[in-house]
């Protein structure tokens, strides 16, 4: 596609429903990451892919979170049993070479009541 | 926690002036970037540095890749009402390919 596209653009949920958020990165790319940016600050880093192939996921909070990019391309995060904590937006980004610039998408709003 | 300390957290300009804004870090980066966010949107990168010392100017907009590695700078020159907006400075170093994000600049210009 011409850009990162991410679905759902907005999730709202009850605490304890597990969430999945996918990623659709430029075609082509091969490193995938995962952000969450709280209001107010910039993105922190979540986990990032070359190919499929999970290369860092020390920034995922706890064993709740979880991604994967089975074919390479599309990605999800999945994050069981919502706490309230977990709201944020939550960023995707990709770029065509290992530590190149990366291209965000427009992000998945969480929100957990 | 992040890392990059961002400055000034914001600023309320005259239209036509001139912005300046910049980012230090304990750490050495490899790389500086910085970004622009409109509410509602995810960054959209205005800049790429790669080299210590590099001057890159796109458009109104000039940064620049400190000589110690540790600290970048971006101005903005003649700001007019659509440069509103977030500025983020982000860095990538040897440790990972992930980029630090420094805690942004919220611009307003008035016209």
């Amino acid at each position: 596609g011409a850009g990162v596209s991410q679905s759902p653009r907005y999730k709202v949920t009850k605490r304890g429903q597990d969430v999945a958020l996918r990623c659709d990165p430029i075609s082509g790319h091969v490193s995938l990451y995962w952000y969450r940016q709280a209001l107010g600050q910039g993105p922190e880093f979540l986990t990032y892919f070359n190919y499929e192939a999970q290369q860092d996921k020390s920034g995922l909070p706890n064993d709740r979170f979880s991604a994967e990019r089975p074919e390479g391309s599309i990605s999800t995060l999945t994050i069981q049993r919502t706490e309230q904590r977990d709201s944020a937006m939550y960023r995707c980004a990709s770029s065509s070479q290992l530590g190149n610039e990366q291209f965000f998408g427009p992000g998945t709003r969480l929100t957990v009541l | 926690g992040q890392q990059l300390n961002q400055s000034p957290q914001s600023m309320f300009i005259q239209e036509g002036e001139d912005v300046s804004m910049n980012c230090t870090s304990s750490s050495i980066f490899n790389t500086w970037l910085w970004y622009k966010q409109d509410p509602g949107e995810g960054p959209v990168l205005l800049i790429a540095l790669y080299k210590a010392g590099e001057l890159t100017s796109n458009g109104r907009l000039t940064a620049q890749f400190g000589i110690t590695r540790k600290d970048s700078f971006l101005n903005i020159s003649a700001s007019i009402p659509s440069d509103v907006g977030i500025y983020f400075c982000a860095g990538h170093n040897n440790a990972g390919n992930m980029l630090t994000f420094g805690g942004g600049t919220r611009l307003m210009v008035k016209p």
